[in-house]
């Protein structure tokens, strides 16, 4: 089956200063891969998804980005933070695996902008 | 656009009732899932169901079941007996496939925090 690593799990970073959260995926190939993200009480919403290398597209305009420099690397950066970027980020894969078409999520990254 | 709502913002019961979580869907396509997963409070989204839009077999797994009714665009789900463990929030969600095999974006309901209490 898929898994995800997601780090880190927990994050505490100033107004202003830059962010990178990494995703890798392991037990499929060419996956679709999003990022997801929630804020405190309320549902996920997608920020990003990626149909292959280099592929991004952006759901919802924001002071976020993404990149996917390899198959099963799925990264989410901002330059400068706001405090509107605080929130729980999940990463999630989507592909063939052992036992069929799995979709799947990372454990999360906690990140809270002061 | 698609859309999903959990009108039901939270959920109180004791032990052992049964509970019902809501889920209304739209959605212009014809092929799409429906998804239910519970986030406990550690936060990872723990995967219950995925029902496609031409299978309206109701689904029995232990206390869990669900509904599926197109005809009112519902997909609601029965926790039978519940237990405290089953405390967590539940997400009910729809996916705009990408193409091919792929189930696709997802679209989530704003959640259902159940709580079960002793």
């Amino acid at each position: 089956s898929q898994t995800i690593h997601q780090w880190p799990a927990t994050l505490v970073q100033p107004v202003g200063s830059p962010l990178s959260l990494e995703c890798t995926v392991e037990g499929t190939s060419n996956p679709n891969l999003y990022w997801y993200r929630q804020a405190a009480g309320r549902g996920l919403q997608l920020l990003f998804y990626s149909v292959g290398i280099g592929q991004i597209s952006s759901e919802v305009p924001q002071n976020l980005s993404a990149s996917r420099p390899q198959d099963r690397q799925f990264i989410l950066s901002s330059k400068k933070l706001l405090l509107s970027d605080s929130g729980f980020y999940l990463c999630a894969s989507e592909g063939e695996q052992g036992d069929g078409y799995g979709y799947t999520f990372g454990s999360g990254t906690r990140l809270t902008v002061v | 656009a698609q859309k999903v709502t959990q009108a039901q913002t939270e959920i109180s019961v004791v032990e052992k009732e049964d509970v019902t979580l809501d889920c209304v869907y739209e959605t212009r396509d014809t092929t799409y899932y429906l998804f239910w997963y519970k986030q406990p409070p550690s936060g990872e989204l723990v995967f219950l169901i995925r029902r496609n839009s031409f299978d309206e077999q109701n689904e029995i797994s232990g206390r869990y079941s669900w509904n599926f009714q197109k005809s009112t665009s519902s997909f609601n789900f029965t926790i039978t007996a519940s237990q405290v463990v089953d405390s967590a929030v539940y997400f009910c969600a729809l996916s705009e496939a990408l193409g091919g095999t792929s189930y696709g974006k997802l679209t989530f309901g704003q959640g259902t925090i159940l709580t079960v209490h002793p």
